[in-house]
């Protein structure tokens, strides 16, 4: 399989329960990077993993949320405490780069619905 | 805050019409890409564009990317009902990471 896959691809949890999301990235890429998009908008960053090392989070990943990118392969995306403002499609996306060049390869995404 | 407007957010044609989508920003991108997505998937990758006044051909799809890097526009000829999906415009920031418009969604009716 040379597609980027997510798991679960739906997540229905109760307000204040924590979620767990599993992105496995196109093997030979080196950068993975989650994104959020909610119902009519398009998708926003929240942060990127190149390796194992993650370089970068975005405002809108509170301390209730973290992401692991243990041994630089596959990786996880925990929601604590989760709220209803936290409802969205999560997308993990894998990055080829060849100089100018690059291309994401997205997965078909977690959508998660807090109740 | 969206960096990129795309407009029109909602568009409706019959087959066999011609269509265009506007992608808009007052910033200065080192490049821009064209997604499409269908419901319930990640977005798909159509297009890079890194010139200004660039101009790439898929088929019946036309992007450009305008000559100051701030704007781009995706024109679909002909459409097909194939066409119907969300279009996305993202530019680049550094590190490679996108700022996506909010979408256009196009419906090709039979």
């Amino acid at each position: 399989d040379t597609g980027v896959s997510q798991n679960p691809r739906h997540k229905i949890t109760k307000r204040g329960q924590n979620v767990t999301f599993r992105c496995d990235p196109i093997s030979e890429h080196n950068r993975l990077y989650w994104y959020r998009q909610t119902l009519g908008q398009g998708p926003e960053f929240l942060t990127y993993f190149q390796n194992e090392a993650q370089l970068e989070k975005s405002r809108l990943l509170s301390d209730r949320f973290s992401a692991e990118r243990p041994k630089g392969s596959f990786s996880t995306l925990e929601i604590q405490r989760t709220e209803q403002g936290d409802s969205a499609m999560y997308l993990c996306a894998s990055l080829t780069m060849a100089g100018r060049n690059y291309g994401y390869t997205f997965g078909s995404g977690t959508r998660l619905t807090v109740v | 805050t969206q960096l990129l407007e795309q407009s029109p957010q909602f568009l409706s044609i019959q087959e066999g019409e011609n269509l265009t989508v506007y992608c808009n920003s007052s910033s200065v991108f080192s490049s821009l890409q064209w997604y499409r997505q269908e419901p319930g998937e990640g977005p798909v990758l159509l297009v890079t564009v890194v010139t200004g006044g660039e101009v790439k051909k898929l088929k019946r799809l036309t992007f450009q990317f305008g000559d100051a890097r701030k704007d781009s526009s995706l024109h679909i000829t002909a459409a097909q009902t194939g066409d119907t999906g969300l279009y996305l415009c993202a530019g680049t920031l550094n590190d490679y990471k996108l700022s996506f418009g909010a979408g256009t969604t196009v419906t090709v009716r039979a």
